[in-house]
């Protein structure tokens, strides 16, 4: 069955820098991938949405990156800011194409 | 903008009781879904419904476990019987037809507590 592995150690950057979070499937390329973004005790968010035949995707200062040979989505934030700190977890569908499977998420801290 | 909306935001109950869980997803869409989340465990698939039926669940979701959606708002899930198991974060999420039914938009949650 397909697995979703991001580092599940929090990553704490400076305020200002660009985060960069890795995301690493184990089996067949999923069709599309996406990133959603968890507050504590909150629903997912959807941030954004990449087709396996896009290798990048940009929405403001986001960015995500798709490479299905390294089995392998990078979620980059640039100029963080502290309201970025929330944990964000790399999701694929599975199954029958309804059914996601989420990540644990990487927790990212943006200090002053 | 249109949002997912869920009641009660937090349910405590006693082991072996019913609960149901209630969810008004966004009204043009068309596919609906539950999910759990464990305390400090990722977010988990429990089933999709459309078109008045179930169309996936998953091995989590056995016979303690009931989805309706009972008029054109509504989306519940009961559980039967709770466990202590239970205790969870239990997310609906909704999509629609437009744009493609892939991105799933969630609700707050609610949070069971099985005593």
């Amino acid at each position: 069955s397909q697995k979703i592995e991001q580092n599940s150690e929090a990553l704490n950057i400076q305020e200002g820098k660009t985060a960069t979070l890795t995301c690493n499937y184990t089996n067949y390329s999923p069709a599309y991938l996406q990133w959603y973004r968890q507050d504590p005790g909150r629903g997912p968010v959807f941030l954004l949405l990449i087709r396996e035949n896009e290798k990048e995707k940009r929405k403001e200062r986001l960015k995500v990156t798709f490479d299905t040979t390294l089995k392998q989505s990078l979620f980059h934030i640039t100029a963080s800011q502290p309201a970025d700190s929330a944990t964000y977890l790399c999701v694929v569908p599975t199954g029958g194409g309804n059914k996601l499977t989420f990540g644990t998420g990487t927790q990212l801290k943006v200090e002053l | 903008e249109p949002e997912v909306t869920q009641t009660p935001s937090h349910q405590v109950t006693q082991m072996g009781q019913e609960v149901i869980l209630r969810c008004v997803p966004i009204s043009n869409h068309l596919y609906f879904y539950w999910y759990r989340q464990i305390l400090g465990q990722k977010v988990e698939f429990l089933v999709s419904f459309y078109n008045n039926e179930i169309s996936e669940k998953s091995e989590i979701f056995d016979d303690q476990f009931s989805v309706e959606r009972p008029d054109g708002s509504n989306f519940t899930l009961k559980i039967r019987s709770t466990k202590l198991e239970d205790s969870a974060m239990y997310f609906c999420a909704s999509s629609g037809l437009a744009g493609g039914h892939e991105t799933q938009y969630f609700g707050p949650g609610t949070r069971l507590l099985v005593l």
